[in-house]
């Protein structure tokens, strides 16, 4: 089993329409959890945090369940410039290193 | 100055070059990272230092050799690569190094090798 599994889509949404992604962990040791967005031929960027309780940012939710060992990225009325890779990121171990899921690529149609 | 910077963008070398990648950031930051990113893969880890020692090596071949002169700098000394080498690589660094810092990027060298 892969430390970080991502569904890689291509997931093609219409604009205002909501996504949701899922992203599962093997380790369940592990304390942090991150949504990267990586946009085509960029460097990725931090889009949020996902804290323990869940947390929002505007049109995005984050949500963390430690019993089953997934985090999810929630996106409601999605617009054109959402369109990314989204990199579901976890530590690893607790230290510094960190592992990247293989990302999600959503496009956002007109 | 939120950003890393990255020298230079694009390389183009043979497998019998040497040449060297440059990562600068002036926030601070105590751990710096490099990345290989291939196309349509996410980042892997290189190499880590910490407190200007390096503290991970994910079993990188020696033809790739790090260097953090100081805090504020990293780089990545390239040596007889194979075309399989080519590929984005991404510095990034964090405050502490800590597992839940922020992870801040560089844009980039992309590096092709012939």
């Amino acid at each position: 089993r892969k430390e970080v599994e991502q569904d890689p889509g291509p997931f093609n949404v219409p604009e205002g329409a909501t996504v949701a992604f899922n992203c599962t962990y093997s380790n369940s040791a592990s304390q942090s959890f991150f949504w990267y967005r990586q946009d085509c031929r960029k460097e990725p960027k931090l889009l949020m945090s996902v804290y323990s309780s869940g947390n929002e940012d505007g049109r995005f939710t984050a949500q963390l369940n430690r019993a089953s060992q997934y985090i999810s990225l929630l996106i409601r009325d999605s617009k054109l410039s959402d369109s990314a890779t989204y990199l579901c990121v976890v530590d690893h171990f607790g230290n510094e290193k960190l592992t990247f899921g293989t990302g999600t690529r959503l496009t956002i149609i007109p | 100055d939120t950003e890393v910077t990255q020298t230079p963008k694009h390389l183009v070398m043979g497998m019998t070059n040497k040449k060297s990648l440059k990562c600068e950031q002036h926030m601070g930051h105590r751990a710096m990272y490099w990345y290989k990113q291939k196309a349509k893969k996410p980042p892997e880890l290189m190499f880590v230092y910490s407190y200007e020692k390096l503290s991970i090596n994910e079993s990188v071949p020696s033809r790739f050799s790090p260097e953090c002169p100081n805090s504020s700098l990293l780089n990545l000394h390239l040596h007889a690569l194979q075309p399989e080498d080519s590929a984005l690589y991404l510095c990034a660094s964090t405050p502490s190094g800590g597992a839940t810092d922020t992870q801040y990027f560089g844009p980039g060298t992309r590096l092709t090798v012939l």
